[in-house]
């Protein structure tokens, strides 16, 4: 499986704002997704990043608030724009190895807190 | 999307099965069923992943039912690290790709 590092694990910030995350894997993988948990809430998948392309963004997300950078295979950025309080939220990377086969591995996430 | 039902919350004693129910009545025939736990400040971890056989790995079992509309997820030896949320998952296919749509899964207590 793969090895996710994601930084910062976690950051206060000022609201207004803007705080990029990195997520950088150890291996090549096909899909790179990122997810926000609000807290005591499920995981609300935010957007897909694609290499060489623009993020494929979920209902209710934009990219003007959430703009995603994937320049390569293994390393992707997502970034919070002009941060507010309902922000606050963990934020986590997620691959996929192999196309159509197999399970997803989960970075350990960003703990985001907007004050 | 197929979509998924689960118990908010189930408790188990150290050292019993616990069984994790799920149901997904509208999957179709070409969705897997996946199962993840999220314990408390981590990111979720894959446990297994099934068609229509069951399935078993090192850490759990998973049996589905003929019809795919209900599966169970079983560890056979809970202990107290297996606390944790735990989302029974149908994976979609869209035209990003395929991608986990998480519900809001079974908060699983495993007690003394």
């Amino acid at each position: 499986s793969a090895v996710i590092s994601q930084k910062p694990s976690r950051d206060i910030c000022q609201r207004g704002t803007s705080l990029t995350i990195q997520c950088q894997v150890d291996s090549q993988v096909t899909m790179m997704f990122w997810y926000r948990q609000q807290p005591g809430q499920s995981l609300t998948l935010i957007a897909t990043a694609n290499q060489g392309s623009e993020a494929t963004y979920e209902s209710g997300f934009v990219i003007d608030k959430f703009p995603i950078s994937r320049p390569n295979l293994t390393f992707s950025t997502l970034t919070v724009s002009n941060m507010s309080p309902e922000d606050s939220s963990i934020y986590l990377c997620s691959v996929v190895l192999v196309k159509g086969a197999g399970g997803y591995t989960f970075g350990s996430g960003t703990r985001l807190t907007v004050v | 999307d197929a979509k998924t039902t689960q118990p908010p919350s189930m408790d188990c004693a150290e050292g019993r099965a616990a069984n994790l129910p799920c149901n997904h009545s509208t999957i179709s025939g070409n969705e897997y069923v996946y199962w993840y736990r999220q314990i408390h400040s981590q990111g979720p971890q894959y446990i297994i992943h099934g068609l229509k056989n069951n399935e078993t790995n090192e850490m759990a079992s998973l049996i589905i039912t003929e019809d795919r509309k209900s599966s169970t997820l079983i560890l056979p030896h809970a202990t107290l690290r297996d606390t944790a949320v735990y989302y029974c998952i149908v994976r979609v296919a869209g035209t990003s790709g395929s991608r986990l749509t998480f519900g809001e899964g079974t908060q699983l207590t495993v007690n003394p």
